[in-house]
């Protein structure tokens, strides 16, 4: 079992559409969670960072991490082609330090 | 803030020869580098760790004799894939840890755009 799951997709929405991201784990020792976008042949481009349970919003993007259930959920509201790309969670014990990421899973926004 | 070059982009090489791949970090000192590899469509395979001034620490499996990193100064690493092999060929990419605040979040990584290798 890998210490870090998430469904690689591809997920298909229309423009407009709420799109909802997710990872599980299953080490309870992390306790930074990140997600990054990463669009083809580019280095992954960080979006959210959240430290422990709880929720943050930046714009369109929300990161939700529940350390009790060892899940964490990114939301995009109002979504746009230009956010088709591949979507990483990644986490950490420490911050800074070793990164555990997830497959990633493929987003497609259709006009 | 927190821009992470990489160079060069691309690079075609014949098979034998040597390969140095540069990670900078632009607009802040990074004394933590992280070199990762990527096939196509699977995700980000950390291959070593490497602290300004002092030795790379290699994941498991990672030749530290093929795979040569130099971290010289707190903004710059080097990655020199020696005696490439088509099996090499990958997709290559740093990150660099930040050590305080910034727009994005407090002490994390960030990562250059990534050096795509083909060997031949």
């Amino acid at each position: 079992q890998k210490e870090v799951e998430q469904d690689p997709g591809p997920l298909s929405v229309p423009e407009g559409a709420i799109v909802s991201l997710n990872c599980t784990y299953s080490n309870s020792a992390f306790q930074y969670f990140m997600w990054y976008r990463q669009y083809s042949r580019k280095g992954p481009e960080l979006l959210m960072y959240t430290y422990s349970s709880g929720n943050k919003e930046d714009g369109r993007f929300t990161a939700q991490v529940d350390k009790s259930s060892k899940y964490i959920s990114l939301f995009i509201r109002d979504s746009q082609p230009s956010d088709s790309a591949t979507y990483l969670c990644a986490m950490s014990y420490n911050a800074g330090n070793m990164l555990t990421f997830g497959g990633g899973t493929r987003l497609m926004v259709k006009p | 803030g927190a821009v992470v070059s990489q160079h060069p982009s691309w690079v075609i090489c014949k098979s034998g020869t040597s390969v140095k791949i540069e990670c900078r970090s632009l607009d802040f000192q990074a004394t933590t580098m992280f070199w990762y590899r990527q096939f196509p469509k699977q995700s980000l395979m950390l291959m070593a760790t490497s602290n300004e001034g002092s030795k790379a620490t290699y994941e498991q499996g990672v030749e530290k004799d093929k795979f040569l990193i130099n971290h010289a100064s707190l903004t710059l690493s080097t990655l020199t894939v020696t005696s490439a092999h088509p099996e090499d060929s990958s997709f290559y990419i740093c990150s660099a840890r930040t050590s305080g605040s910034t727009q994005r979040g407090t002490d994390t990584q960030y990562f250059g755009p990534g050096t795509r290798l083909t060997v031949l």
